[in-house]
């Protein structure tokens, strides 16, 4: 599995876009990037996923260097409802992929996103 | 769509009994479940994944028989800790999938103390 490298902690203010970053510089070709955050006593929530092109949805928007060893995770308008730990995992995915990590999601600490007024 | 539950939210057991925790997919047909289990301040530690009518996949260092996982349907898997002592108090959450490569959906956990 490649791994993931997030910063411990940031901070954003109410109705600003928060901005997530994550590197993944040892991903592989069949690697997704996925992007899951875990309010405080319940179960991680997915966000979103993309393996090279930007990806946006109702929730947020995916960006992938094109080299895709990194990737930023944009919250265009954080509410507090936003504060989290968010989690940024690559996961094999291709179909041809095997192995005993086909498929799993290994979680790193990820990043503590704190939005305050 | 997707939505996974979990039941029951919370559990307070002797130690030596053993505990039935359920995942049900309630929108979606899940091949594929996953069990993960949280200790405080840590992050979520893969324990086994199943496939329905298959016997589960345990990650290395998880004890499958204290840790009995069923998935006999498409939408529900249980999680059976048995013989439960303290240090198997934590937070154990699913995850379902509709295959090995789809999207994984989270229930909302179980939080198990046993005294």
């Amino acid at each position: 599995d490649a791994k993931t490298t997030q910063p411990t902690s940031m901070d954003c203010a109410e109705g600003r876009a928060a901005n997530l970053p994550c590197n993944h510089s040892t991903i592989s070709g069949n690697e997704y990037v996925y992007w899951y955050r875990q309010i405080h006593s319940q179960g991680p929530q997915y966000i979103i996923h993309g393996l090279k092109n930007n990806e946006t949805n109702e929730m947020a928007s995916l960006i992938i260097t094109e080299d895709r060893k990194s990737s930023t995770l944009i919250l265009p308008h954080a509410t507090l409802r936003d504060t989290a730990v968010y989690y940024c995992i690559v996961r094999v995915d291709g179909p041809n992929a095997g192995g005993t990590s086909y498929g799993k999601l290994t979680f790193g600490q990820g990043t503590i996103l704190t939005v305050h007024p | 769509g997707a939505v996974v539950s979990q039941h029951p939210s919370r559990v307070i057991c002797k130690s030596g009994t053993s505990v039935k925790i359920e995942c049900r997919s309630l929108d979606f047909q899940a091949t594929t479940m996953f069990w993960y289990r949280q200790f405080p301040k840590q992050s979520l530690m893969l324990m086994a994944t199943s496939n329905e009518g298959s016997k589960a996949t345990y990650e290395q260092g998880v004890e499958k028989d204290k840790f009995l996982i069923n998935h006999a349907s498409l939408t529900l898997s249980t999680l059976t800790v048995t013989s439960a002592h303290p240090e198997d108090s934590s937070f154990y959450i699913c995850s379902a999938s509709e295959g090995w490569v789809e999207t994984q959906y989270f229930g909302p956990g179980t939080r198990l103390l046993v005294l």
